[in-house]
């Protein structure tokens, strides 16, 4: 079964850092990996969603990585402001279909 | 556009209760996914349809659990009976058909079985 880990588990930055959440996982061998955020008392948003024929996907001031080989994905957060404050989860998927879920980072911007 | 909805937003009730929980896709999605989320286990799958048709039931956790999507805009999550370890966030989510497709989530389930 397909495990994944997420570091770090918590993260506190002031407004205007740049920032990278890490993700690895056990079987390199996905179809793709997903990157959503879950704010409290909320379901999950999809923020990016990365083939595994690609290296990375980028979505406004979101950037995310992908190395499937060493079974690892970055998000890259720019500028980051109090409204990126939320929970980020990685999943990747082996079918395409059924995703295996991160613990995720917990992520705090302070103003 | 409306999302994915879920009914009841919270459910508390005692243990040996039938509960059933409600979920509307997005219209014309046609895969639609039940999650579970616990602190201790975080975010499991645990059946997904796809036109309908139950796909994998492989993380239902015992015959206690069961799921049906009689239609292509409506599926139920049922415990019964109901235990205290049943309490968790029951997530439902639908995509398009087919891989590469981000998945679309309800706010979820709060269920508290006491």
């Amino acid at each position: 079964k397909q495990e994944v880990t997420q570091i770090p588990a918590a993260l506190s930055v002031p407004e205007g850092e740049n920032l990278v959440l890490n993700c690895s996982f056990t079987d390199s061998a996905i179809y793709n990996l997903q990157w959503f955020r879950q704010d409290p008392g909320k379901g999950l948003t999809s923020l990016l969603l990365i083939q595994s024929s690609q290296r990375e996907q980028t979505s406004g001031r979101l950037n995310a990585s992908l190395d499937k080989s060493s079974g690892r994905s970055t998000l890259y957060i720019a500028a980051s402001q109090p409204g990126d404050s939320a929970t980020y989860l990685c999943a990747p998927s082996d079918t395409g279909n059924q995703f295996y879920f991160g613990t995720g980072t917990s992520l705090t911007v302070i103003p | 556009d409306a999302g994915v909805i879920q009914s009841p937003r919270h459910e508390v009730t005692e243990m040996g209760q039938e509960v059933t929980l409600r979920c509307k896709p997005i219209s014309g999605h046609n895969s639609l996914f039940w999650y579970r989320q616990t602190m201790m286990r975080g975010l499991e799958l645990l059946i997904y349809f796809n036109n309908n048709v139950p796909i994998d039931d492989s993380g239902m956790p015992e015959d206690r659990f069961s799921a049906k999507m009689p239609n292509a805009s409506f599926s139920t999550l049922k415990i019964q009976p109901s235990e205290p370890r049943d309490s968790a966030v029951y997530f439902c989510a639908s995509s398009p058909l087919g891989s590469n497709q981000p998945q679309h989530f309800g706010d979820g389930t709060r269920l508290s079985i006491l």
